[in-house]
């Protein structure tokens, strides 16, 4: 069955400080791969998506993603933390045609 | 533009109870999804409606049911409430001639507590 494992239940970084959020998939076909970010008290918002091509994709609010097949992975990047990127974050895999599977989250704390 | 507007914000049943939350879809969009989140989980993806049908299902009993309006709007229903019912319900609209893979958009949720 597929499944998303994200290992870090919580990250916490100083504002500034680049991250990464990792995320790894279990999927029979080519994936495609998203990452949402959610804060306290509210839905999803899509930071990003892959589907094919550039294996190294750009997003909303500075965030990229870099689909590596070999590793089954889909790490989420950002060089320089604001304190406003302090949320939980999720990454998903579109199975079949309709549904999503997401994994557990990884909440940030951003350190001042 | 309004975006995926969700009604209540938040309830509070007993239960056995029976509960309906509402869900208006993006304009332009005309599927919509229903997620249960946990506390401390990812969502779980709960049914799809396009075209007033059911289109897909996860694994959720039969105590939840959708319906879905010749506006696109959408109700979910959960029948006979149990305490591990209690979550933050989920609804995604997207477009029925693309596939969910193209991103959904997610409403604010509608927080349930069974108690």
């Amino acid at each position: 069955a597929q499944s998303v494992t994200q290992p870090d239940i919580h990250i916490t970084v100083s504002e500034g400080a680049s991250l990464e959020l990792r995320c790894n998939y279990s999927y029979g076909a080519t994936p495609y791969l998203f990452w949402y970010v959610q804060s306290p008290g509210q839905g999803l918002q899509l930071l990003l998506k892959y589907f094919s091509g550039d294996t190294l994709v750009q997003g909303i609010k500075g965030f990229e993603a870099e689909f590596k097949r070999s590793q089954s992975s889909f790490n989420l990047r950002k060089p320089s933390v604001h304190w406003s990127d302090a949320a939980e974050y999720f990454c998903a895999v579109g199975e079949g045609t309709y549904k999503y599977i997401f994994g557990t989250g990884t909440r940030l704390k951003v350190l001042a | 533009d309004a975006g995926v507007t969700q009604s209540p914000t938040h309830l509070i049943k007993t239960r056995g109870q029976q509960v309906t939350l509402r869900c208006s879809p993006k304009s332009g969009h005309d599927t919509v999804s229903w997620y249960q989140q946990a506390l401390g989980q990812g969502p779980q993806f709960i049914f799809q409606y396009y075209e007033e049908e059911e289109r897909q299902r996860g694994n959720f009993p039969d105590r939840f049911s959708g319906h879905q309006f010749p506006n696109y709007s959408s109700e979910l229903n959960v029948n006979a409430l149990l305490l591990g019912d209690s979550a933050l319900y989920l609804c995604a609209s997207s477009r029925g001639d693309t596939t969910a893979n193209y991103g959904y958009t997610f409403g604010s949720g509608t927080r349930l507590t069974v108690v």
